[in-house]
């Protein structure tokens, strides 16, 4: 069995500064790992996802996060936020075989952009 | 985007009635999820599908049936509408092993779901 703990449930930051949001998990198996984004009132979308290889793995509009498995941690950074970033951001991760693709999401991660 | 619909969008129902929601899917891809989402709680697995009329429970399954008898369409029904199921649904998708995409997740527009 998988678990996710994000950190921080609320991360406020103005434009142009970088944030990094924080996911740490738990497993007994190798894991696959993954951060989606969602915007209101729509649905999940994947913002990047770490299969193996490269421990840092850059994903759309910006993000990049760094796998570090001795500290079983996948934080997602952006260098410089944009108001349009303004979301919600769930870490997930995946068992490497684990049945039917399931996957444990966290809490998720309130971002929010101000002027 | 992926092809993945759901219907009804909003539904407003009440205590002891049955609902239910479709989840429709154009990609073929072999493993279905059914969500709900809560305020503090994130994303909570009712149940999941491996392939036709192959179902199986999350771990918030109480209260909660699903059905698949094509591979495209994934049904949720709630026998007795409670208003602690209350919250909004989103459907997912994900392709089978020898894809590219094996482990993600697809996700659809999601049901708001109110029970009076």
């Amino acid at each position: 069995a998988q678990s996710v703990t994000q950190l921080d449930s609320q991360v406020p930051v103005f434009e142009e500064a970088p944030v990094e949001l924080r996911c740490n998990y738990s497993s007994s198996v190798s894991v696959y790992l993954f951060w989606y984004v969602q915007y209101p009132n729509q649905g999940l979308q994947l913002l990047l996802k770490y299969l193996s290889g490269s421990t840092l793995v850059k994903g759309i509009n910006g993000f990049e996060a760094e796998f570090n498995k001795s500290q079983t941690s996948f934080h997602l950074r952006k260098p410089s936020v944009h108001i349009s970033d303004t979301a919600e951001y769930f870490c997930a991760v995946s068992g490497q075989s684990t049945n039917a693709g399931k996957s444990t999401f966290g809490d998720g991660t309130t971002l929010t952009v101000k002027p | 985007d992926a092809g993945i619909t759901q219907s009804p969008r909003h539904k407003v129902t009440e205590t002891g009635t049955p609902v239910t929601l479709r989840c429709h899917q154009t990609e073929n891809h072999r493993y279905m999820y059914w969500y709900r989402q809560d305020p503090g709680h994130g994303l909570r697995l009712i149940h999941y599908s491996y392939g036709v009329k192959d179902t199986d429970k999350g771990e918030v399954s109480d209260g909660y049936s699903v059905s698949r008898s094509k591979t495209e369409d994934f049904l949720l029904t709630l026998e007795s509408a409670t208003s602690s199921q209350t919250s909004v649904y989103f459907c997912a998708i994900s392709p089978g092993q020898g894809s590219s995409s094996y482990n993600e997740q697809f996700f659809g527009p999601g049901t708001r779901l109110t029970v009076l």
